[in-house]
């Protein structure tokens, strides 16, 4: 019964992988995010889609690429990965993404390390 | 530029003393304001939010927050402070002019001492 649920919960790689994450939320929210934090706890947007539409892309890079194939579901792969994408990468949904009133619910987390 | 600020990077307190973690946000409109806490290895989790109305509201695990306009800031406090409560909180804020877009502060690490 996870509301927001993201797997895998740890990802080890090495350098030049490709990679994804998934992200799925049985809340009935319309809208879905990522968020990256890095390693100074820095929350920052990477994404946000509505109704499988994409809203926000947040000047990521282009091996950066979200898919959405229903509204419960945003998953992010990653191309040809990079040290510097070592983060911990968040999920979110929230019921309203227009009026935001009730702020957005969060997974617990992906922890991406590149070696 | 929209931006939130939380100018403590660590708040230190002894268990059963008042706790108080500040926020202030730039002035332009008037967003909807949030604070999450993250325990470690752990997602964010909501604790309050104002979005109109009285400036004093109440939240989960005991928390609550103060609106001030003048001084556009939304401190977060708690009266008594638990060892449990140690965890990283952050103010977020919600102008309105970008879909859903939440603007986080950079955290602030609460370490409460018994």
């Amino acid at each position: 019964d996870t509301a927001v649920s993201q797997t895998p919960k740890y990802l080890v790689t090495q350098m030049g992988n490709d990679k994804s994450i998934k992200c799925e939320q049985n809340l009935g929210h319309d809208t879905m995010y990522w968020y990256k934090q890095d390693s100074k706890k820095f929350l920052k947007i990477m994404f946000s889609y509505n109704n499988k539409e994409l809203i926000i892309n947040e000047t990521v890079p282009n091996r950066f690429s979200p898919k959405s194939p229903d509204k419960a579901h945003l998953n992010l792969h990653i191309n040809s990965l990079e040290l510097g994408d070592s983060a911990v990468y968040f999920c979110a949904s929230s019921q309203d993404g227009d009026s935001l009133l009730h702020g957005y619910t969060f997974g617990s987390g992906t922890r991406l390390t590149v070696v | 530029a929209q931006s939130v600020a939380q100018p403590e990077d660590q708040v230190n307190v002894a268990e059963g003393n008042p706790l108080t973690v500040k926020c202030t946000y730039s002035v332009s409109g008037n967003p909807y304001l949030f604070w999450y806490v993250q325990y470690p290895n752990r997602g964010l989790q909501f604790l309050l939010k104002y979005i109109t109305g009285d400036n004093l509201v109440k939240g989960s695990y005991g928390f609550e927050a103060e609106f001030n306009k003048s001084q556009t800031s939304f401190h977060l406090k708690k009266p008594s402070a638990l060892v449990s409560d140690s965890a990283l909180y952050f103010c977020a804020a919600y102008w309105g002019d970008s879909w859903g877009k939440l603007q986080f502060g950079a955290g602030t690490q609460v370490v409460v001492t018994p």
